[in-house]
């Protein structure tokens, strides 16, 4: 099945810095690739994702890029602001997304924006 | 915005009772998820559901879990008896079921088995 590594654990940066956050996956079927935002005790949301005929996709402060051939996808957040701080989940799919296919998420990255 | 409301929002039980968690998909969504999320941990994929049928599952979805969709809306994940280690955050999720959409999580029940 899936293997999703993500990286790193905690990631702490000044507030205006960027963060970038990276996952790698095993398995070359996977073409749906989400980034999810869970504040403590909330559901994860949804914040961008990319589909794999995608190298690039950016909203506003956002970004993620995909690498097929390495199975690596990254996500950046510039500018960062003290509304980021959360822990940021990568996941990866087989399907386009929507599908019977399920997620299989990364181990998160606890972000903090220090002020 | 449409939400998948999931209730009730935390639950307590004995180690060995059986548990229901109750998700209200949004109306036009036609693929139904469970995922678990232990404290401190990843979010975990258990299930997925179309057509009043299973379409996946994962190896933590062993005998002891069903699903089912009793009366059209409301979407079930039934643990038939509970173990310390099925305390955890289960969260609901549906999709449009295009093939091309992202997944909508719900708020979540918190499951604690004493």
């Amino acid at each position: 099945g899936e293997n999703v590594e993500q990286h790193p654990s905690t990631l702490s940066v000044q507030e205006g810095d960027s963060a970038v956050i990276k996952c790698t996956y095993s398995d070359s079927a996977s073409n749906y690739f989400p980034w999810y935002k869970q504040e403590l005790g909330k559901r994860p949301q949804l914040i961008i994702d990319i589909r794999s005929n995608v190298g690039e996709k950016k909203d506003q402060r956002i970004a993620v890029t995909l690498n097929k051939t390495a199975k690596h996808f990254s996500l950046h957040i510039t500018e960062t602001q003290p509304e980021d701080s959360a822990v940021y989940f990568c996941a990866a799919s087989p399907g386009s997304g929507g599908g019977a296919d399920g997620l299989t998420f990364g181990k998160g990255t606890h972000l903090i924006i220090q002020p | 915005e449409p939400e998948v409301t999931q209730t009730p929002s935390h639950q307590v039980t004995q180690m060995g009772q059986e548990v229901i968690l109750r998700c209200v998909p949004i109306s036009n969504h036609l693929y139904f998820y469970w995922y678990r999320q232990i404290l401190g941990q990843k979010v975990e994929f258990l299930v997925s559901f179309y057509n009043n049928e299973i379409s996946e599952k994962s190896e933590i979805f062993d005998d002891q879990f069903s699903v089912e969709r009793p009366d059209g809306s409301n979407f079930t994940l039934k643990i038939r008896s509970t173990k310390l280690e099925d305390s955890a955050m289960y969260f609901c999720a549906n999709t449009l079921g295009t093939g091309i959409d992202g997944y909508t999580f719900g708020s979540g029940t918190r499951l604690t088995v004493v």
